[in-house]
């Protein structure tokens, strides 16, 4: 079942922050962050695991409460570069395939 | 360490042609998926193999659409009597054999394919 993000598109300034939501209707193992580019690749940003643990990126912090299956993604002092599609994946029962929201525009400006 | 690749970066096909696209995981990833994705979606899963062995491929939108990897390496995907529904990008990824819930997908560029 796919994931339900929100916002759905955000601007900001640079400096400013922001927060991406990601919910699901059944329990969560996981939760995937990537950002998408246009044209470009969905990057890896960080794996939140059930129990609290994360990996990936240092720069951008993000939360994962199993309770009300959802995570959030939290964009602090953004920076120009940080404009993009933010997707959240959840591994689905079977575990090998991620099922993908449909992503969240963010458009930082100068 | 180089990332997963993937060629032709963009095909433009005629309605009813076949098209093949490759896919190069990273060299020490055991796990490939494919995926598709369309304007303004996330990624949808197609298939998945782990090593040579295709462990999912129910999920493949058709019977025109196949993927092999012989030999454990590179990847395949080919969609045989191309409509203009499957105009969409084509993402590969790679992952190591740790468990699929936790490990990081590695995804490639993708081949946009148009279909006229």
């Amino acid at each position: 079942q796919q994931p339900v993000q929100s916002p759905q598109a955000v601007i900001l300034r640079e400096g400013e922050d922001a927060v991406i939501n990601c919910s699901s209707s059944k329990a969560l193992y996981s939760v995937h962050w990537y950002r998408q580019k246009h044209g470009e690749a969905p990057v890896f940003l960080m794996i939140l695991l059930k129990g609290g643990e994360q990996k990936g990126h240092d720069k951008i912090s993000a939360s994962f409460n199993e309770k009300k299956q959802q995570s959030s993604l939290y964009l602090t002092a953004s920076q120009l570069s940080y404009s993009g599609t933010y997707f959240c994946g959840t591994p689905e029962d079977s575990g090998y395939a991620l099922n993908f929201g449909k992503g969240t525009s963010l458009l930082v400006t100068p | 360490d180089t990332g997963v690749s993937q060629n032709p970066r963009h095909k433009i096909t005629k309605r009813g042609q076949n098209v093949t696209f490759r896919c190069d995981p990273i060299s020490e990833h055991n796990r490939l998926y494919w995926y598709r994705q369309t304007l303004g979606q996330g990624p949808e899963f197609l298939t998945y193999f782990q090593n040579e062995a295709q462990l999912e491929k129910s999920r493949l939108l058709s019977d025109r659409f196949s993927a092999e990897r012989p030999k454990g390496s590179f990847s395949t995907l080919e969609i045989q009597r191309t409509e203009q529904g499957d105009s969409a990008m084509y993402l590969c990824a790679s992952s190591l054999l740790g468990d699929p819930r936790t490990d990081t997908q590695y995804f490639g560029p993708g081949t946009r394919l148009t279909v006229l």
